[in-house]
């Protein structure tokens, strides 16, 4: 199992409808999470990190379930300007990714559509 | 505030060429890494450093070279490069030792090995 695992899409969405993907990640004693975004050419930002009570900025929720190792996030009211790619971020001790250990998912291509 | 900087934006070289991507960062971040981004890979980490005069290998790191003399500056050598070598090359920094910490990304140097 990769460690860190999305669906890459393309997520086809019209504007205005709520959208949802998961990233599972297959060491349970990761410790942080995160979602970032990736626009076409561009250098991935972070888009918000996830904490274990799920937490929300604006029209996005991010949501962590241990028990199953998945996290979510949630786009509500989408825009056009929402589409990008996603990355989840994931850092499981000990994975040789580097002192930091983050391991990156793929990436899931979310287009918003008029 | 700059942030990442990176350069150059595109590069071409030809087959056993070497160069240096530069990095170089203003926000006195201990943690500078590199990444190079694949279609269909995600995001790699080829080496990185969590301080001047320390750096170590990760993921992908045959084939490049790092040093770290100021904690401002990260160049990447290419020492010969190769077709598959190809790729867009992200750096990045962070604050070391708490990793909820935002990672910051330069824009990214778009190599292409004839």
């Amino acid at each position: 199992r990769k460690e860190v695992e999305q669906d890459p899409g393309p997520f086809n969405v019209p504007e205005g409808a709520t959208v949802a993907f998961n990233c599972t990640y297959s060491n349970s004693a990761s410790q942080s999470f995160f979602w970032y975004r990736q626009d076409c050419r561009k250098e991935p930002k972070l888009l918000m990190s996830v904490y274990s009570s799920g937490n929300e900025d604006g029209r996005f929720t991010a949501q962590l379930n241990r028990a199953s190792q998945y996290i979510s996030l949630l786009i509500r009211d989408s825009k056009l300007s929402d589409s990008a790619t996603y990355l989840c971020v994931v850092n499981p001790p000990y994975s040789g990714g580097g002192a930091d250990g983050l391991t990156f998912g793929k990436g899931t291509h979310l287009i918003i559509q008029p | 505030n700059a942030g990442v900087t990176q350069t150059p934006k595109f590069q071409v070289l030809k087959t056993g060429q070497s160069m240096t991507l530069q990095c170089a960062q203003d926000m006195n971040h201990e943690y500078m890494s590199w990444y190079r981004q694949d279609p269909g890979m995600g995001l790699r980490l080829i080496h990185y450093s969590v301080g001047a005069g320390i750096t170590d290998q990760g993921e992908v790191p045959n084939g490049y070279n790092v040093s770290r003399s100021t904690t401002e500056d990260f160049p990447l050598r290419l020492l010969s490069a190769a077709p598959s070598q190809t790729s867009v090359y992200f750096c990045a920094s962070r604050v070391s030792g708490r990793l909820s910490y935002e990672q910051y990304f330069g824009p990214g140097t778009r190599l292409t090995v004839t």
